[in-house]
């Protein structure tokens, strides 16, 4: 079986300019999960979603991002505007049970993103 | 909020060498879970533990779910070069959500 499949696997960007990241969960799957991933502060959860609903959004760091699921096998996580602070590594994961009995998530391996 | 401390923060030691690394928190989890992240690569699941007192084997790797559950270890046996990578303890928080450990980075000299 295929694994959760992110794109781009790198992206380098000015500042100011838009970026849409996007993952494709694991068949059958109905937990999403966008993180984020620095030195400075290690990895971050930014939302997740349940059956394609946002569910937790409160790791959003500002109203520049925001993030998708219009059914479910895709999601997007977008960037508008830029800022050379996003600079990091974005993983898309899933479950298929939920979190609090489990934690046992799926990742992919990662968009890098680079705003200069 | 709750958080989860691991130590060391590297490690840096010899092809062969026994590893053991930690993870504490204040509050209690009921699931402990050690993830593995190659480089350049996401997190894959090594070993989860759901009982406070468990010890669980994976090959090499041996973990422990602390009796007192707000901590647990993770140890790896003959390390090889291809054990490098960052280890992370995680658990279910109070939300639902899962929390991360900062990771301990593992280096291995051939």
């Amino acid at each position: 079986d295929a694994g959760v499949i992110q794109s781009p696997r790198h992206e380098v960007t000015e500042m100011g300019q838009e970026v849409t990241l996007r993952c494709k969960p694991i068949s059958g799957h109905d937990y999403l999960f966008w993180y984020r991933q620095t030195m400075m502060r290690g990895l971050e959860l930014l939302i997740y979603f349940n059956n394609n609903v946002p569910i937790d959004d409160s790791g959003m760091p500002e109203d520049r991002f925001s993030a998708k699921m219009p059914n479910a096998s895709f999601s997007t996580l977008k960037i508008q505007p830029s800022e050379p602070r996003d600079s990091a590594v974005y993983f898309c994961a899933s479950s298929s049970r939920v979190v609090r009995n489990t934690g046992e998530l799926f990742f992919g391996e990662g968009s890098r993103l680079t705003v200069l | 909020g709750q958080q989860l401390n691991q130590s060391p923060q590297s490690m840096f030691i010899q092809e062969g060498e026994d590893v053991s690394m930690n993870c504490t928190s204040s509050s209690i989890f009921n699931t402990w879970l050690w993830y593995k992240q190659d480089p350049g690569e996401g997190p894959v699941l090594l070993i989860a533990l759901y009982k406070a007192g468990e010890l669980t084997s994976n090959g090499r790797l041996t973990a422990q779910f602390g009796i007192t559950r707000k901590d647990s270890f993770l140890n790896i046996s003959a390390s090889i070069p291809s054990d490098v990578g960052i280890y992370f303890c995680a658990g279910p928080g109070n939300t639902g959500k899962l929390i991360f450990g900062q990771g301990t980075t593992l280096q291995v000299k051939p």
